[in-house]
């Protein structure tokens, strides 16, 4: 099983509050789940990433929390400004995988 | 400025042409690759490259092709383009390292007519 399921398809959050992006996967040997932004008309970018040997990691306001047990990890967007306004892709990459599985994406709009 | 590049930017070709798209890194990333990306469909991968003339089939390579020759470029190359192959393409390249992420390209938005 090498899917990412990726939840929900489209947020829509009041500026100022927090949004939660939810990923679930399937290969158990994932060890590496990036976070990329894509903004309209541009390419993504890597916001975050965790490594399998953590369980949380903080970039200012963001927050992405693994849980190996349940194959699962999400993306937190804390205080969000309508600059976060854009999709979202979590993704999960094994050791010695040469690609990673990306998820299908959360369109996010943060509300004025 | 570590980056890919992808030409053209943006492209119109009538159904039945022949397409190429190309893309180049300059960070010596051995592994590089070719996506997709359709509202609700995310990326899909095309086709992934391990290194020069080593490449191998992702997940929708059929209606496509590409080549390798030097580990600096990646094309992709559609043989008689259809309609259903309007999307906007990424490349992307990768250290191949266990734990590396991905550099994307600006993308080339193809429409097909």
């Amino acid at each position: 099983g090498e899917q990412v399921e990726q939840l929900p398809s489209i947020l829509r959050v009041q500026e100022g509050s927090s949004a939660s992006i939810n990923c679930s996967y399937e290969d158990s040997a994932s060890n590496y789940f990036p976070w990329y932004k894509q903004e309209p008309g541009e390419n993504p970018k890597l916001i975050i990433d965790i490594r399998s040997n953590m369980e949380r990691k903080q970039i200012q306001e963001l927050i992405v929390l693994l849980d190996k047990k349940a194959k699962r990890f999400s993306l937190h967007i804390t205080d969000t400004q309508p600059g976060d306004s854009a999709m979202y892709f979590c993704a999960a990459r094994s050791t010695n995988a040469y690609k990673v599985i990306f998820g299908k994406g959360t369109h996010l709009h943060v509300l004025p | 400025d570590m980056k890919v590049t992808q030409m053209p930017r943006y492209l119109i070709k009538r159904m039945g042409e022949n397409v190429l798209l190309e893309c180049g890194q300059d960070m010596s990333h051995e592994t590089m690759y070719w996506y997709r990306q359709d509202p609700g469909l995310g990326l899909q991968l095309i086709y992934i490259s391990y290194d020069v003339d080593s490449n191998s089939e992702g997940d929708i390579p059929k209606g496509y092709r590409v080549s390798r020759k030097k580990r600096e470029h990646f094309s992709l190359i559609l043989d008689s383009a259809k309609t259903n192959q309007t999307s906007v393409y990424f490349c992307a390249s990768s250290s191949g390292s266990a734990n590396s992420d991905y550099t994307f390209g600006s993308g080339t938005r193809l429409l097909v007519i």
